[in-house]
Formats: structure tokens, C-alpha cells, sequence
């Protein structure tokens, strides 16, 4: 079936660097979606990318759809101690189910 | 801002009873999902809804599960004999078109 890796699985950064982290598949998927899940929460959608290629932001956010479909990124600049949390990444197929991977772990320190 | 959301927040159940877990969708969303988060782990598909009927289930829906929308705002999510493995945070999402917004979720506990 389809999976995806993402990673890496956790990160311990200084607050005010900047973050990257990122999926791939070996299957093509028609929109990548990043999430944010905060302890006892439900995931959070950060950014929707539907075109191969496609560069977006969300204010210090950045992710981009990989030109092959099968791989995204996510960037944060300029880290806070509130961007942690555990970073999801999920392919959508064209049924709408959501294959996420394993999540990266972010922590700050002030 | 519309959201999902469930109910209860948590459910504390014994082996072998049944659950019911309440979900209220977004209300111009025609596509209903439920998902299953073992605790650390990624989250996990269940099923898809749509119509009023299953569009696709995983492997883990098997018969012990069934979904209902029992009217215009309520989709339920119903484990009819609860096994130890079932404990899992269950989280309800729906979607209009393209993004899917998930409701805050059910921590089940079978004990």
C-alpha cells in the first residue's frame, strides 16, 4: 500500500532557527497537506499544495510539492517556542483518504 | 469559523462493550472520513463516507465497525465489541473540496 517517510523523526532546535522536514512516497499522490498536532488535539492543516511544483507559504511556513508528486517539503524560518509540536505530512488520493507519515517531532528552546 | 467536532472527548469502555463515537461535520461537507491514532503513532485511515454510504474502509475497519450518518449533522462511528487494541485517540474529518479538517478527537480507553 502506500506510505510515506518522512523525515526526520524528531528535531531540537534553538529558538530563531530555521527548520526543514520532509516526505517522500513511491506513489504519486494529487495533493500533499502539512498538519500540525498539538498533545491531545486533532491535526491542524498548515498549507495545502495541489500542483507538482507548487511553492507555498503560511506566514513563517513554507512547503512545496515536489515536481514527481511523490515528495514535499516543509520549512519553517525563524522558529518560536510555540512552533512545537508534531509536524504531519499526508498525500491525498483522489478518493479524499489521507496517508500520513510518521510525523517529525519539534521541540524549541527558548 | 466552522469546525468538526466530537464528542465524547474521552470514553472509558470495558472489553467487549460497544462504543458509539459522535461526530458533527462541517455543514456544506459532503465527504466524512474517520481516522485512528495509536498513542505515538501516525495517524491512520479507517473509512470513507460519502452518500450515505462507505466510499472505501482500510483493513483495520473490519465487522466489528460500522459508520451511520442517522441524520442531516451527525456521523457516528460504532465498535460493536471493544478489544484492548482499540485504545486510540479516533478523530472525524470531513471535506469540501480539496482540504480536510479534522475534529479535535476521542481518546478511547478499553480496559
Amino acid at each position: 500500500g502506500q506510505q510515506l517517510n518522512q523525515s526526520p523523526q524528531s528535531m531540537f532546535i534553538q529558538e530563531g532557527e530555521d527548520v526543514s522536514m520532509n516526505c517522500t512516497s513511491s506513489s504519486i499522490f494529487n495533493t500533499w497537506l502539512w498538519y500540525k498536532q498539538d498533545p491531545g488535539e486533532g491535526p491542524v492543516l498548515l498549507i495545502a499544495l495541489y500542483k507538482a511544483g507548487e511553492l507555498t507559504s503560511n506566514g513563517r511556513l513554507t512547503a512545496q510539492f515536489g515536481i514527481t508528486r511523490k515528495d514535499s517539503f516543509l520549512n519553517i524560518s525563524a522558529s518560536i517556542p510555540s512552533d512545537v509540536g508534531i509536524y504531519f505530512c499526508a498525500g491525498q488520493l483522489l478518493t479524499g483518504k489521507l496517508i500520513f507519515g510518521q510525523g517529525t517531532t519539534l521541540q524549541v528552546k527558548p | 469559523e466552522p469546525e468538526v467536532t466530537q464528542t465524547p472527548s474521552h470514553q472509558v469502555t470495558q472489553m467487549g462493550q460497544e462504543v458509539i463515537l459522535r461526530c458533527v461535520p462541517i455543514s456544506n461537507h459532503l465527504y466524512f472520513y474517520w481516522y485512528r491514532q495509536i498513542l505515538g503513532q501516525k495517524v491512520e485511515f479507517l473509512v470513507s463516507f460519502y452518500n450515505n454510504e462507505i466510499s472505501e474502509k482500510s483493513e483495520i475497519f473490519d465487522d466489528q465497525f460500522s459508520v451511520e450518518r442517522p441524520d442531516g449533522s451527525n456521523f457516528t462511528l460504532k465498535i460493536r465489541s471493544t478489544k484492548l487494541e482499540d485504545s486510540a485517540m479516533y478523530f472525524c474529518a470531513s471535506i469540501a473540496l480539496y482540504e480536510q479538517f479534522f475534529g479535535p478527537g476521542t481518546r478511547l480507553t478499553v480496559l
